[in-house]
């Protein structure tokens, strides 16, 4: 296992339209994570899962964002009607259940033009 | 919330030692963090403590924790020049959620 893959690891979108990332975790963990980091700033929690059960969600993930993990193994990130705003870096990260540490991804990021 | 602050920039000449400085304030957290992340890619786990240790050394690295002053440190002995990166201090206070700091541009010159 490679660690955890992120896609696109770029994408340039217009406002107002939609967006999906995909995150595939390291193999096992339990629990995967997002991420957002903008440009000069520390990753910011949005939201994570337990196997397929999404457990808590950030107040910065607004209601066009959704997040699903159907089967417990990757995940996928949806904006929809994107804003400039939502330029940044979404990161993703893997852990084994009740672990102390998270395994990072490479990132998508994300420019709204 | 949890806040996690960093100094911005440190410059170091290679082969110095470099230390990186981080404070906290949530006193329920229980492991703390040092990330690196290189320029456009996402971020490598370097080591973490306990909050019940006061200090952890993984070959060059060196971690020191002052809980009663909420600080932590990270040492780089012996810097390299592909040690120039940001570095980003993280503590939790559950089992899933990380608060970063701003992280710490290190410049590494010869």
């Amino acid at each position: 296992d490679t660690g955890v893959s992120q896609d696109p690891r770029h994408k340039i979108t217009k406002r107002g339209q939609n967006v999906t990332f995909r995150c595939d975790p390291i193999s096992e963990h339990n629990r995967l994570y997002w991420y957002r980091q903008t440009l000069g700033q520390g990753p910011e929690f949005l939201t994570y899962f337990q196997n397929e059960a999404q457990l808590e969600k950030s107040r910065l993930l607004s209601d066009r964002f959704s997040a699903e993990r159907p089967k417990g193994s990757f995940s996928t990130l949806e904006i929809q009607r994107t804003e400039q705003g939502d330029s940044a870096m979404y990161l993703c990260a893997s852990s084994l259940l009740y672990t102390e540490t998270q395994y990072f991804g490479p990132g998508t990021r994300l420019l709204v033009l | 919330g949890e806040d996690v602050e960093q100094s911005l920039f440190l410059s170091v000449r290679e082969g110095d030692s470099s230390v990186i400085n981080c404070t906290y304030t949530d006193s329920s957290s229980t492991y703390l963090y040092w990330y690196k992340q290189e320029p456009g890619a996402g971020l490598q786990l370097l080591t973490y403590i306990f909050s019940n240790m006061d200090m952890k050394q993984d070959q060059r690295l060196t971690v020191l924790l002052n809980k009663k002053d909420k600080h932590l440190s990270l040492r780089i002995a012996d810097t390299q020049t592909g040690d120039s990166a940001i570095y980003f201090c993280a503590e939790t206070s559950n089992d899933y959620k990380l608060s970063f700091g701003a992280g710490t541009t290190v410049t590494v010159r010869a």
